[in-house]
């Protein structure tokens, strides 16, 4: 069975602030992805990044930056001079080759301003 | 290009109406995948459907809750006798089924269900 799991209910941070997001994940599947989708306020789902299991490369986007880390079954996000736009709950989700999401419960971000 | 629509973004339903969501998938997308979020919980997936088949849904209530996603027009969830535990916000998320692309889902905007 796969599992999502986000340790982190609910983070505060004062803006300017650095924060990682957790995500640790399980699967037997040896092709899997992960994706990462931030849904603000108003409710939308926004993609973030995918990244398939056989690529381990940290990437890189502008204030954001992804951890893959296969050997602990690990997929965290970085938030570098977080903004308090950046204000949301961000979900880890796992996918097997061809099938449904596994998404987990979901980490509330608090920027203060 | 438009994206996944969802159709209405909200909905108002009374304890016992029936509720009917749909989802137009992104152009060229063969594949419909329907998720619940309940309030203040992650999404959960529902069914998983291409076009008038059935592939899992094995996250769908066993009464109750129906999908189809007919040869043309959009793919409908529909709710029966709606109770209040059924208030949540339903996502349709859709897929070109490209294995070679892996499993690239795209999320619509999703329709938030209230139940009085």
């Amino acid at each position: 069975a796969q599992k999502v799991t986000q340790a982190q209910t609910e983070i505060s941070v004062v803006e300017k602030e650095d924060v990682t997001l957790d995500c640790v994940y399980e699967t037997r599947d040896t092709t899997y992805y992960l994706f990462w989708y931030k849904q603000p306020p108003s409710g939308e789902l926004v993609f973030l990044i995918r990244r398939n299991s056989f690529d381990e490369q940290n990437e890189i986007s502008g204030r954001y930056s992804w951890n893959f880390q296969k050997s602990t079954s690990s997929f965290n996000f970085t938030i570098t001079a977080s903004q308090v736009v950046d204000s949301a709950v961000y979900f880890c989700a796992l996918s097997g080759y061809g099938q449904n999401f596994v998404f987990g419960p979901g980490t509330r971000l608090s920027v203060l301003p | 290009n438009a994206g996944v629509m969802q159709n209405p973004r909200h909905l108002v339903r009374r304890r016992g109406q029936e509720a009917r969501l749909r989802c137009s998938p992104m152009k060229g997308h063969s594949h419909v995948y329907w998720y619940r979020q309940l309030p203040e919980e992650g999404l959960k997936f529902m069914v998983y459907l291409q076009k008038e088949n059935i592939i899992d849904e094995s996250g769908m209530p066993k009464e109750r809750f129906s999908a189809e996603f007919p040869k043309e027009g959009p793919s409908i969830l529909r709710i029966q006798q709606v109770v209040r535990g059924d208030s949540a916000a339903y996502f349709c998320a859709s897929s070109r089924g490209d294995q070679a692309r892996g499993n690239e889902q795209f999320f619509g905007p999703g329709t938030r269900l209230t139940v009085l």
